[in-house]
């Protein structure tokens, strides 16, 4: 499918576990990203990719791990799983030329419960 | 960090009304994005202003870039319920990577 699919769209999981969350896209952006959404607190950016193998922190980076080893996947890893990780995960990606192509487009989420 | 205001929180209207939101910051922008985000699902890209003063339309939603490129406002007209959800500003800087910065968001009822 074209666009930007993320997986799983729900996930349970205890503290202390590894969970990864995936995301893939279809339109060969440069940029991908990573967020999470909790109540008061809106869109928080955890880390961002410019490129295949280009990582870099966002705001809220603790406790999480990311790669880019293709450009169309950046998976999040939670190596050891935290209640305050519970929240709503969105990735978004973009092209990013600078120019009149800044759009950020954004997956339906995996929403994450840490029990 | 850079911030951005975006206000009102919540709105409650009449169908058939007009709505107003906006966001202001401290910060420059050169890029300005609207979107909207209903329960469940991912923020969808309404619209993108790229130039101070720029005033985009798509069907009944209206955008402006400020002149002064530190603010932006999104106007609907006509609202119909399937305008309920809650819309976020967000704005980007070049020298910033890539990176984003997002409102908190305005949260639209729009009563039948």
């Amino acid at each position: 499918d074209a666009g930007i699919t993320q997986s799983p769209r729900y996930k349970i999981t205890e503290t202390g576990r590894q969970v990864t969350l995936m995301c893939h896209q279809t339109w060969s952006h440069s940029y991908m990203f990573w967020y999470r959404q909790d109540l008061g607190h809106g869109l928080r950016l955890i880390y961002y990719s410019a490129a295949a193998d280009i990582t870099d922190k966002g705001e809220v980076p603790d406790g999480y791990v990311v790669s880019r080893s293709k450009t169309e996947n950046f998976p999040l890893t939670l190596e050891s799983a935290t209640r305050s990780q519970t929240s709503v995960y969105f990735c978004a990606s973009s092209s990013l030329d600078w120019t009149n192509n800044n759009e950020q487009f954004f997956g339906p989420g995996t929403r994450l419960t840490v029990l | 960090g850079q911030q951005l205001n975006q206000s009102p929180q919540s709105m409650f209207i009449q169908e058939g009304e007009d709505v107003s939101m906006n966001c202001t910051s401290s910060s420059i922008f050169n890029t300005w994005l609207w979107y909207k985000q209903e329960p469940g699902e991912g923020p969808v890209l309404l619209i993108a202003l790229y130039k101070a003063g720029e005033l985009t339309s798509n069907g009944r939603l209206t955008a402006q870039f400020g002149i002064t490129r530190k603010d932006s406002f999104l106007n609907i007209s006509a609202s119909i319920p399937s305008d309920v959800g809650i819309y976020f500003c967000a704005g980007l800087i070049w020298n910033q990577g890539g990176k984003l910065i997002f409102g908190q968001g305005t949260e639209l009822s729009v009563k039948p």
